[in-house]
């Protein structure tokens, strides 16, 4: 079965470095979405990208975060000047495009843990 | 008030036992509603996906929906411990938007 894949599984930076993480979405998937989980916290939406676009993003995803998509099958994150608060797990996720009321699910990657010290 | 609230657990119950897992929300326009499962330093992986009210059954596990009463639940039946695992509910209104998850319920199943 498909899977939506991260890299690295692990990232240890140290602080104000910048970090990249990596996602290859599902092949035919057209929507593609970042979201965070901080130790002991709620799984929390960063942003959303479709058409080559941010179609909506959090109010967490501030000036530091950007994404890409650089090919037909990558999708980053990049976060410029890392803080101590970006410690977290971070997946990635993608869906198909749906039609009508068929919105189709989103499917997770099993994260990259982000370790800023 | 929380836009999902999940109760933590933990929740601990004996191989066999059926497993009943809520979650309410506060926001009304939420009408896709999903239920994933998350191993210890695994992703979350997609079990249940409805829309709007009513149930859905897949194997062991039925997915309830009242929007009535802004209330979703999750059973599992014969439950094994292969089933110990935190489970969130998530939920999104129409169109492109993002999931809102609820905190996740760590589930122990006992041998």
């Amino acid at each position: 079965e498909p899977e939506v894949t991260q890299t690295p599984s692990h990232q240890v930076t140290q602080m104000g470095q910048e970090v990249i993480l990596r996602c290859v979405p599902i092949s035919n998937h057209l929507y593609f979405y970042w979201y965070r989980q901080i130790l002991g916290q709620k799984v929390e939406f960063l942003v959303s990208f479709y058409n080559n676009e941010i179609s909506e993003k959090s109010e967490i995803f501030d000036d530091q975060f950007s994404v890409e998509r650089p090919d037909g099958s990558n999708f980053t994150l990049k976060i410029r000047s890392t803080k101590l608060e970006d410690s977290a797990m971070y997946f990635c996720a993608s869906s198909r495009k749906g039609t009508g009321k068929g919105r189709q699910p989103q499917h997770f990657g099993d994260g990259t843990r982000l370790s800023i010290l | 008030q929380k836009e999902v609230e999940q109760d933590p657990g933990p929740l601990s119950v004996p191989e066999g036992a059926i497993v009943s897992l809520n979650c309410t929300y506060s926001n009304s326009a939420f009408q896709y509603f999903m239920w994933y499962r998350q191993y210890s330093r695994k992703g979350p992986e997609l079990l249940m996906y409805t829309y709007s009210s009513g149930n859905k059954e897949d194997g062991r596990f039925t997915a309830q929906v009242d929007k009535s009463s802004k209330y979703i639940s999750l059973f599992i039946r014969d439950s094994q411990p292969s089933d110990s695992a935190t489970y969130l509910c998530a939920m999104k209104s129409c169109g492109n938007t993002p999931l809102v998850f609820g905190k996740g319920t760590r589930l122990s199943v006992i041998a």
